[in-house]
């Protein structure tokens, strides 16, 4: 099957612009998450959908940041205005179930890297 | 909040073992598990413990003490293909699929 893909796979842009991030989790996955990574530090998590429904989004940091998933398919990532704190590297991931062992495996995508300048 | 602590950094020689740590404190457990990402790239899962004991996976094993909220993940035969970050990650509970990432252990693999 095919896995997790991210539309683009690096994005540069300048302080205050709009950046739009895609994710297409893998087919038949109700579940689906975003992750970011900033400096090399922890992957922090940023909110899940189950399906169409955002299940849990209190990692999402400001309201600068707005996530859709539009049919419960793929989903999408806004930033705007972008700053500059806003750079690293944004996952995506998803997975079948939330329970048991197959809800902990999450697929991950290769990631989005986002520098704002 | 939650934090997991795991070393920053770990070498050894292609054909050792080595170990990598990771404790945690969250305000609940559903389950350990491990992830490894080559090259900053997509993570892969790699393993998952929800109970006490050892997970034996090819040459990969990793273990869980809930009791110690410390787990480890064991490397066997190290390739040098092993070179790569891994972290641990714990799910607070069932019902939140989400997990939460230590800052990740970067281990260097030498002939």
């Amino acid at each position: 099957e095919a896995g997790v893909t991210q539309f683009p796979s690096h994005s540069v842009i300048e302080k205050g612009q709009t950046v739009t991030l895609r994710c297409d989790p893998i087919s038949g996955h109700d579940n689906l998450y975003w992750y970011r990574r900033v400096m090399g530090k922890e992957i922090k998590f940023l909110l899940h959908f189950v399906k169409e429904s955002k299940q849990d989004e209190s990692g999402m940091p400001n309201n600068r940041f707005l996530a859709e998933r539009t049919g419960g398919t793929y989903s999408t990532l806004k930033v705007q205005p972008a700053e500059l704190e806003d750079s690293g590297v944004y996952f995506c991931a998803s997975s079948r179930s939330t329970g048991g062992t197959s809800g902990s495996e999450q697929y991950f995508g290769p990631g989005t890297r986002l520098t704002v300048t | 909040g939650q934090s997991l602590e795991q070393p920053s950094e770990v070498t050894a020689v292609e054909g050792a073992i080595v170990q990598i740590n990771c404790t945690y404190q969250t305000s609940g457990f559903y389950g350990l598990s491990w992830y490894q990402q080559h090259d900053g790239g997509a993570p892969t899962f790699l393993s998952y413990n929800a109970l006490d004991g050892l997970e034996e996976t090819g040459r990969f094993s990793s273990f869980l003490s809930r009791s110690d909220s410390y787990g480890y993940l064991l490397l066997q035969e190290l390739q040098m293909k092993d070179s790569a970050s891994y972290f641990c990650a714990v799910r607070i509970n069932t019902n939140a699929g989400k997990s939460t990432f230590g800052d990740g252990t970067t281990l260097t693999v030498k002939p």
